[in-house]
């Protein structure tokens, strides 16, 4: 079974752009979570999906948002990007209930300059 | 408000010695907890969830409600054990993280 995949792998960006950012889930699995990594805050939840509906939100302003198609693949867009916006982002996917597995894509690195 | 503590950013041992990784939590209600370990150059994965309370590559975490731990311990260290070690909470369709522990198994 091939594993979750995200796209791109690197990104540098210049302040005040955009960016979207791709995850293709393990097929069969609806749940999809977005996590920011950085070595100051560590791990910390964006948002996570579940057939094409946002269960939850971190404490993230509004210029992160994301989606989920019907196919399960899931899209995280930043809007007017900030020097503090620079992080691994990464993707997770399960199969949406609680308590279950969550399995890591290798996630993007984002560079805004 | 919901945490998950790991107060160690850093720990060494040498091999063969005994091993444990805090884990401490705040949370109303009946806690779901896992050990997510991170290996060089790899993703981040499942090591174990106190739901399943299996023994993997030799690592246990018993929860204690009264303590409110989730601490991960192994009787040996492996120099393959070397790795970055996380503890999360499951909450409302989301995982809280720990600020995870760097394990070092010395020669």
């Amino acid at each position: 079974k091939a594993g979750v995949t995200q796209t791109p792998r690197y990104l540098i960006k210049t302040r005040g752009q955009q960016v979207t950012l791709s995850c293709s889930p393990i097929s069969g699995h609806r749940s999809v979570s977005w996590y920011q990594q950085t070595p100051g805050q560590g791990l910390q939840f964006l948002f996570e999906y579940f057939s094409e509906t946002q269960r939850n939100k971190g404490n993230f302003p509004g210029r992160f948002s994301g989606r989920q198609f019907s196919n399960s693949r899931s899209e995280m867009n930043v809007s007017t990007l900030e020097l503090g916006d620079s992080a691994l982002y990464l993707c997770a996917s399960s199969l949406g209930t609680g308590g279950v597995e969550q399995f890591f894509g290798p996630g993007t690195r984002l560079t805004v300059l | 408000a919901q945490r998950v503590t790991q107060p160690e950013k850093l720990l060494s041992v040498f091999k063969g010695a005994p091993v444990e990784l805090k884990c401490n939590y705040s949370y109303s209600g009946s806690p779901e907890l896992f050990w997510y370990v991170q290996y060089s150059r790899q993703r981040l994965q499942l090591l174990l969830r106190h739901i399943s309370r299996e023994s993997i590559k030799g690592f246990t975490a018993d929860l204690n409600k009264g303590e409110t731990s989730f601490h991960l311990k192994k009787p040996f260290a492996q120099e393959e054990d070397s790795a970055m070690y996380y503890c999360a909470l499951d909450s409302n369709y989301q995982l809280i993280w720990g600020a995870g522990t760097k394990l070092i198994i010395k020669p």
